[in-house]
């Protein structure tokens, strides 16, 4: 079965620095891979996906994240944070096969900007 | 733009009533999903659905149900409301494939 990992709780950034959350998966085949923001009280909006070709996937609001196989990581990344970006964001990883049966999702990176 | 609607936003009941949670979508998409995220903010797969007369459970036990007579509509049904309900459930739909899920806004739902 597949599973994600996303190792921090609670990551403390200041504005303006950069920023790298982690996630890791673990899936037999070739995975797809998502990551999603969720503001308070809001649902999920996608940052970025990876499906095949590059691995240095570029997104929304200035993200990126890089797929390492050798490594089944997929972290997000962002050179420069502002105070908007405090939020949950949560890593994906769907079935290569198109099946119905939903994403698989970590447990969160909850992301506080100091000012 | 994706379009896809959860009613209500939020919902606080009293234990025992039955409730149903609607979710809408304009794009079309066969494929839709409920989600159950609970305060540690970690998401579940409670249903999901392949299209018109298709559902299916998912990874987490519910005691709700979910019907999907429309391709847009796919609500989700709790008969008799107990406080261990009291979660956000959100709804996803995707065109399936190579496809990202779009979200609603969530229903946040209290059970007192």
């Amino acid at each position: 079965a597949q599973s994600v990992t996303q190792p921090d709780i609670h990551i403390t950034v200041s504005e303006g620095a950069s920023l790298e959350l982690r996630c890791n998966y673990s899936y037999g085949a070739t995975p797809y891979l998502f990551w999603y923001v969720q503001s308070p009280g809001q649902g999920l909006q996608l940052l970025l996906k990876y499906f095949s070709g590059d691995t240095l996937v570029q997104g929304i609001k200035g993200f990126e994240a890089e797929f390492k196989r050798s490594q089944s990581s997929f972290n997000l990344r962002k050179p420069s944070v502002h105070w908007s970006d405090a939020a949950e964001y949560f890593c994906a990883v769907g079935d290569s096969g198109g099946g119905a049966d939903g994403l698989t999702f970590g447990k969160g990176t909850h992301l506080i900007i100091q000012p | 733009e994706a379009d896809i609607y959860q009613t209500p936003r939020y919902l606080v009941i009293g234990t025992g009533k039955k409730i149903t949670l609607e979710c809408s979508q304009t794009m079309g998409h066969d494929k839709m999903y409920w989600y159950q995220q609970d305060p540690g903010m970690e998401l579940h797969l409670i249903h999901y659905s392949y299209g018109v007369n298709s559902t299916e459970k998912g990874d987490l036990s519910s005691e709700s149900t979910v019907s999907r007579i429309r391709t847009e509509h796919f609500p989700l049904t709790l008969e008799s409301a107990r406080p261990s309900h009291t979660s956000q459930y959100l709804c996803a739909s995707s065109a399936g494939g190579y496809t990202e899920a779009f979200f609603g806004q969530g229903t946040r739902l209290t059970v007192v």
